[in-house]
């Protein structure tokens, strides 16, 4: 059956440091990884897809890399603030290549805490 | 941007009760989502939509139902709850593969 691990259940770093959050998988090629935010209490908001024949994604201060061979995708966040605090997740989209529906499964995330 | 609302945020019923959680997503999205969320079991899905009247069960549809009689609502429903479907119960609606948009949630107590 599929699995999904990330890396660690929290990470605590410093401010102004980059966070790495790591995504692995096994047994399923996935067509698409995303990444989430989730804050307490709340329900996920999306931050980066990433496509299985894309290695690398930049949006402002998130960074995503995804390898196929290696089974893994790492989450970076660059010079990181307070306000990133939160719970990451990862979800991989097992859905047929020609759909149009995407089937998300979601690790169980990573709680990422930044301190000043 | 994109909207999708949960009826509400917090409930608590009684064992036995029908219980029903309704969303409703403002950007005329195809696709609508159920899932449950638990400490150590991240979120899991109960059950899909990709049409009005269609559905299709998750991973874990025992002990629900779903209705989707228009496009912007997707209704969950406990036809009996039990105390081990206390939950945090997210709704998720999107237009294609490429992202999903969640509502905030409802936290749900059977006692």
């Amino acid at each position: 059956s599929q699995k999904i691990e990330q890396n660690s259940e929290a990470l605590n770093i410093q401010e102004g440091k980059t966070a790495t959050l790591t995504c692995n998988y096994t047994n399923y090629s996935p067509a698409y990884l995303q990444w989430y935010r989730q804050d307490p209490g709340r329900g996920p908001v999306f931050l980066l897809l990433i496509r299985e024949n894309e290695k690398e994604k930049r949006k402002e201060r998130l960074k995503v890399t995804f390898d196929t061979t290696l089974k893994q995708s790492l989450f970076h966040i660059t010079a990181s603030q307070p306000a990133d605090s939160a719970t990451y997740l990862c979800a991989l989209d097992l859905t047929d290549r020609g759909s149009t529906l995407g089937r998300l499964y979601f690790g169980r995330g990573t709680q990422l805490t930044v301190w000043p | 941007d994109v909207k999708v609302t949960q009826s509400s945020r917090y409930l608590v019923k009684r064992t036995g009760e029908k219980v029903f959680l309704e969303c409703v997503q403002d950007m005329d999205h195809e696709n609508m989502f159920w899932y449950r969320q638990d400490p150590g079991l991240g979120l899991r899905l109960i059950y899909f939509s990709y049409d009005v009247k269609m559905k299709e069960k998750g991973d874990i549809p025992e002990g629900y139902s779903v209705s989707r009689e228009k496009k912007e609502r997707f209704s969950l429903i406990l036809e009996s709850a039990s105390t081990n479907q206390t939950s945090m119960y997210l709704c998720a609606s999107s237009p294609d593969r490429e992202k999903a948009f969640f509502g905030q949630g409802t936290r749900l107590t059977v006692v």
